[in-house]
């Protein structure tokens, strides 16, 4: 079937070199925020999060800025291996009241590490 | 090991015929979701859960049921599935406001 990562933005970095991808988020009364990794045929899987009491976060080979003021959140991975070749999605998190709790997922960025 | 399972894994059927998908967890989350993905448009949300016997409509309800009788379980339901509905489905279940766990997909074509 069609891949869910044609379409989308696509990011080649030279393998060992660093990638930054960004993403936009829509809803200022979002709190927290978090990356995913989905590689072809499977689900997204957790990479890294932030609330937004924080502006960065490291994880291991991953960081995670976030600038509130004009409603941005980047990833960071350093040295930048071919198993990182992957779809990227960003994702934020806000209740809207009543207890509720919305997800948002933005359509994701493609990253190809070039040999 | 702390997963979520969704099957079938892949799923051919005909419009009209009846299907449902399961998913399940062992997090003990509360919170569990139905998302669609479809090329150039994202993850949408289908419908939630926040508890047992609490479901309600996410951004593109129509056509899906759910129910939550039991914390673990979360099946999504097509009464009469159309050819608009072949897509890309992912459960994920979760912590309320707390990052999410996927599930692996179904692959849904509907004839």
């Amino acid at each position: 079937g069609e891949s869910v990562g044609l379409h989308l933005p696509t990011l080649s970095v030279q393998e060992g070199d660093n990638s930054i991808i960004n993403c936009a988020y829509s809803n200022s009364a979002s709190d927290y925020f978090i990356w995913y990794k989905q590689e072809s045929g499977k689900g997204p899987q957790f990479i890294i999060d932030i609330r937004s009491n924080m502006d960065k976060r490291q994880g291991q080979r991953v960081t995670v800025l976030l600038n509130k003021t004009v409603k941005h959140l980047s990833l960071q991975i350093a040295a930048t291996q071919p198993g990182d070749s992957a779809v990227y999605l960003c994702a934020e998190n806000y209740s809207p009241g009543s207890g509720t709790y919305k997800y948002i997922f933005g359509t994701g960025t493609r990253l190809k590490v070039l040999a | 090991e702390a997963q979520v399972t969704q099957n079938p894994r892949y799923l051919i059927t005909v419009t009209g015929k009846k299907l449902t998908v399961t998913c399940s967890q062992n997090m003990n989350h509360e919170y569990m979701s139905w998302y669609r993905q479809d090329p150039g448009l994202g993850l949408r949300q289908i419908y939630y859960s926040m508890n047992v016997e609490v479901t309600d409509k996410g951004d593109v309800p129509e056509g899906y049921k759910v129910s939550r009788k039991e914390k673990r379980n979360f099946p999504l339901i097509l009464e009469s599935p159309s050819p608009n509905q072949t897509s890309l489905y992912f459960c994920a279940s979760s912590f309320m406001g707390n990052t999410q766990y996927f599930g692996p997909g179904t692959r849904l074509t509907v004839l």
